[in-house]
């Protein structure tokens, strides 16, 4: 089955600077990468995806980037601030017929400091 | 996105015994899904909630323990048996709005005693 590898477990970054979260996956049949954010007691929040026929996908501060050819795939995170201060999660799916199931990174918890 | 809620937000249970966890959702959705977050880890499929018929479950989690209803594309429920303190955890309910593209309910905080 699929494996997704996170990293680093925890990330410190001073308010403005930018942060990169990092995911290596194991199938290469996984065609969705999304990424989740969640805030303390709050559950987690889709921010970005990308699909395995794309190579970057922007929204606003936050950018995904995917190499198919490495299994990996990483957010970026610009001009960071401290509401950005949270766990991301990433994930991988075959779709298909695995059915949309989601495997997990295991999180990085980002702290952004003023 | 759809609007996803769950019955109870939290609840503290005694061991042995068992609690119903329910996800409602605003719209039809075809795939719903249940996921555990023990404290301070990452989210695990428990398995998906499949209409019509049996639930269908991952590696390590079988339907006595968690036994799974899904009588219409709006609702769903999730049982806990047989609770242990190991049970002790968040349980999110999950729907696929749109292809590969799920959202989360707001979990149910489970602590067993």
């Amino acid at each position: 089955g699929e494996n997704v590898e996170q990293h680093p477990s925890t990330l410190s970054v001073q308010e403005g600077d930018s942060a990169v979260i990092k995911c290596t996956y194991s199938d290469s049949a996984s065609n969705y990468f999304p990424w989740y954010k969640q805030e303390l007691g709050k559950r987690p929040q889709l921010i970005i995806d990308i699909r395995s026929n794309v190579g970057e996908k922007k929204d606003q501060r936050i950018a995904v980037t995917l190499n198919k050819t490495a299994k990996h795939f990483s957010l970026h995170i610009t001009e960071t601030q401290p509401e950005d201060s949270a766990v991301y999660f990433c994930a991988a799916s075959s779709g298909g017929n695995s059915w949309g199931k989601l495997q997990f990174g295991a999180g990085t918890q980002v702290v952004v400091t003023p | 996105s759809a609007v996803i809620s769950q019955k109870p937000s939290r609840d503290i249970c005694q061991r042995g015994t068992s609690l119903t966890i329910q996800c409602q959702v605003d719209s039809q959705v075809t795939m719903m899904f249940w996921y555990r977050q023990q404290p301070g880890q990452s989210l695990t499929l428990i398995a998906t909630a499949n209409q019509g018929s049996e639930a269908t479950y991952e590696s390590g989690f079988v339907i006595d323990k968690f036994p799974i209803s899904r009588p219409n594309l709006t609702f769903s429920t999730l049982t806990v048996s047989n609770m242990s303190p190991e049970d002790s955890s968040i349980y999110l309910c999950s729907v696929e709005d749109a292809p590969d593209t799920q959202y989360f309910g707001p979990g149910t905080r489970l602590t067993v005693l």
